[in-house]
């Protein structure tokens, strides 16, 4: 198995443009996870999604921030109007398991971006 | 909502000798902890997990334990290798939430 794919690996961005990061899980996962990781802040949370459907979206920071996950192997998160406030790597993570929060992540290498 | 602290400074070793690194949390107790190790430019990777009525885990020559008196976790590696060279993070689930720490810097010395 490829693991966990997200693209791009960077993202170079100015503020105000629209940026959206893709995800594909590993293959029958059926719960993903949207994380963003910080110096500051390390790796929070933003959103999880089981059989395609958004459980938690409570730490996703505003309403500039969207993530949709239209089939079992497809997801997306997306940012609009993005802010250098938002440069970070944004990490991917799948898992086997309903309700995915109770067994182990399998992460992707990440997307950084970097909004000037 | 949950606050972890790990060992806020990068934790330097001896080749050969144990590292333990600790991760300590606030409010609820989670109903489990884990262990992830992240290379420079990669995702975390699992390591192990234990549930909050379990007192210790071992795989191979990796060891955690968890006292929920104590709100902590220790994690510990021994006969430490430079290869173990890596930040390690413990991750929380409480309730419906699930945290991660800021992790902790381990740096072997051959």
């Amino acid at each position: 198995d490829a693991g966990v794919i997200q693209s791009p690996r960077h993202e170079v961005t100015e503020m105000g443009q629209e940026v959206t990061l893709r995800c594909k899980p590993i293959s029958g996962h059926n719960s993903l996870f949207w994380y963003r990781q910080t110096m500051m802040r390390g790796l929070e949370l933003l959103i999880y999604f089981n059989n395609n459907v958004p459980i938690d979206d409570s730490g996703m920071p505003e309403d500039r921030f969207s993530a949709k996950m239209p089939n079992a192997s497809f997801s997306t998160l997306k940012i609009q109007p993005s802010e250098p406030r938002d440069s970070a790597v944004y990490f991917c993570a799948s898992s086997s398991r309903t309700p995915g929060l109770k067994d182990t992540q399998y992460f992707g290498p990440g997307t950084r971006l970097t909004v000037l | 909502s949950q606050k972890i602290e790990q060992n806020s400074e990068a934790l330097n070793i001896q080749e050969g000798k144990t590292a333990t690194l600790t991760c300590n949390y606030t409010n609820y107790s989670p109903a489990y902890l884990q262990w992830y190790r992240q290379d420079p430019g990669r995702g975390p990777v699992f390591l192990l997990l234990i549930r909050e009525n379990e007192k210790e885990k071992r795989k191979e020559r990796l060891k955690v334990t968890f006292d929920t008196t104590l709100k902590q976790s220790l994690f510990h590696i021994t006969a430490s290798q430079p290869a173990d060279s890596a930040t390690y993070l413990c991750a929380l689930l409480t309730g419906n939430q699930f945290y991660f720490g800021t992790g902790t810097s381990l740096t072997v010395i051959p």
